[in-house]
């Protein structure tokens, strides 16, 4: 199926801990991104690729790294994780093409729950 | 800082009624207008979107109204149904492969 997929479904970890969510997009769109959505369900930007290329980084602690390995890829890594990074993050993509709408094709979602 | 305000938080629509949810931006500069729905345990799937150069979109229930001078809009649900209870965001952005600015959402349910 045609998709945004990301692994894991739930990350259950403790406070300190290193970990890492993946995302993959066979739509063969060129920006991908990630998004966090906190406990009252609000949905807001973390980061931008397009063609690999890092080009949104809102305000977010730099424990967390994006890298983009190829166009179909984005992983988050969080370092020395805290309580409040407890959230769900999507990862989502589209194609970038100038005058194109921006619809945004989201992923499933990665419930990360810190101890 | 909120760029799009969306209200209600929630709403509670009979089946056959008509749910409304509205949103307001700040960025003239936005011009992309999308609405996601989101159903527990999904992330948000695409529902309807508009562009500032139209002042209404029609895809069977679903409406979206645009009022570029009162930068407002709003999603219209005809004949709301059970299987229509859900979150749904508004969202605004830039042109295409820009971040998508959201509403903080707003949970319906449609009573049998």
């Amino acid at each position: 199926d045609t998709a945004v997929s990301q692994t894991p479904k739930y990350l259950v970890t403790q406070m300190g801990n290193d970990k890492s969510i993946k995302c993959e997009q066979n739509l063969g769109h060129d920006t991908m991104y990630w998004y966090k959505q906190d406990s009252k369900k609000f949905l807001k930007i973390m980061f931008s690729y397009n063609n690999k290329e890092l080009i949104i980084n809102e305000t977010v602690p730099n424990r967390f790294s994006p890298k983009s390995p190829d166009k179909a890829h984005l992983n988050l890594h969080i370092n020395s994780l805290e309580l409040g990074d407890s959230a769900v993050y999507f990862c989502a993509s589209s194609r970038t093409i100038a005058g194109n709408y921006n619809e945004q094709f989201f992923g499933p979602g990665t419930r990360l729950t810190v101890l | 800082q909120q760029q799009v305000k969306q209200s209600p938080q929630s709403l509670i629509v009979q089946k056959g009624g008509i749910s409304i949810i509205n949103c307001a931006y700040e960025n003239t500069a936005f011009d992309y207008f999308p609405w996601y729905q989101q159903f527990p345990g999904k992330g948000p799937a695409l529902l309807i979107a508009i562009r500032p150069d139209v002042s209404e979109k029609k895809e069977g229930r679903f409406t979206i109204s645009f009022n570029k001078s009162a930068k407002q809009f709003s999603l219209h649900i005809m004949d709301s149904q059970p299987g229509d209870s859900a979150t749904y965001f508004c969202a605004a952005s830039l042109y295409s492969g820009y971040a998508l600015n959201f509403g903080k959402g707003t949970s319906l349910l449609v009573t049998p």
